[in-house]
């Protein structure tokens, strides 16, 4: 069990640029999330997949946001035209079947646009 | 609908015990707790389901009362390692989580 890992853990960007981060779940692993936080909050919902598809998508999540998750394996999560307000740490979870969703966080990917 | 967690920080002496308390508007099917230190990702601490059960992990312990749809987590005999942000997060019709906004607990020597 390696866990879940996400990449990169930081990234840097300039306002307007595109962006993607990757998550690779634990591996028999059906469910991800991903969550965004930010200081002094708690994570924020932003998309689950089961399998390959994508069944909830948070309706704060605006159209410059996507994720997919080909194959039910890993993830990814792009944001296009990255505004400053998107500055957040990038969490992804995994959780199994039967499990009542106990969630197995990735250390995140945080996210400063300048 | 984001739970309501209170206080919003407390600070302890080593031994010294606290209550963290959560409660939703919504009917809930579940509540779950995590900690998260500082720079790190929120680990799991524990489910509660509906039943009003009690649960422990190690000196930490929590309650939850489906009637009043809150939950509350008790730190017995705090030790330093207890130091951190502690989440609810609960789980109503669907699979998801919705977050509470913390909880940040300091124990000193």
């Amino acid at each position: 069990d390696t866990g879940v890992s996400q990449d990169p853990r930081h990234k840097i960007t300039k306002r307007g640029q595109n962006v993607t981060f990757r998550c690779d779940p634990i591996s028999e692993h059906n469910r991800l999330y991903w969550y965004r936080q930010t200081l002094g909050q708690g994570p924020e919902f932003l998309t689950y997949f089961q399998n390959e598809a994508q069944l909830e998508k948070s309706r704060l999540l605006s159209d410059r946001f996507s994720a997919e998750r080909p194959k039910g394996s890993f993830s990814t999560l792009e944001i296009q035209r990255t505004e400053q307000g998107d500055s957040a740490m990038y969490l992804c979870a995994s959780s199994f079947p039967g499990s009542n969703e106990k969630l197995f966080f990735g250390s995140g990917t945080q996210l400063s646009v300048l | 609908q984001q739970p309501v967690q209170s206080p919003q920080a407390v600070i302890l002496r080593e031994g010294e015990d606290a209550v963290i308390n959560c409660s939703s508007s919504k009917a809930l099917y579940s509540v779950h707790w995590y900690r998260q230190k500082h720079g790190e990702a929120p680990v799991f601490l524990m489910i509660l389901l509906k039943g009003g059960e009690q649960k422990g992990h190690d000196k930490i312990s929590a309650s939850f009362n489906e009637k009043k749809q809150q939950s509350s987590l008790y730190l017995t005999a705090s030790q330093l390692s207890y130091s951190g942000t502690y989440f609810c997060g609960i789980r109503s019709n669907d699979y998801k989580l919705s977050f509470g906004a913390g909880t940040t607990v300091t124990v000193r020597a």
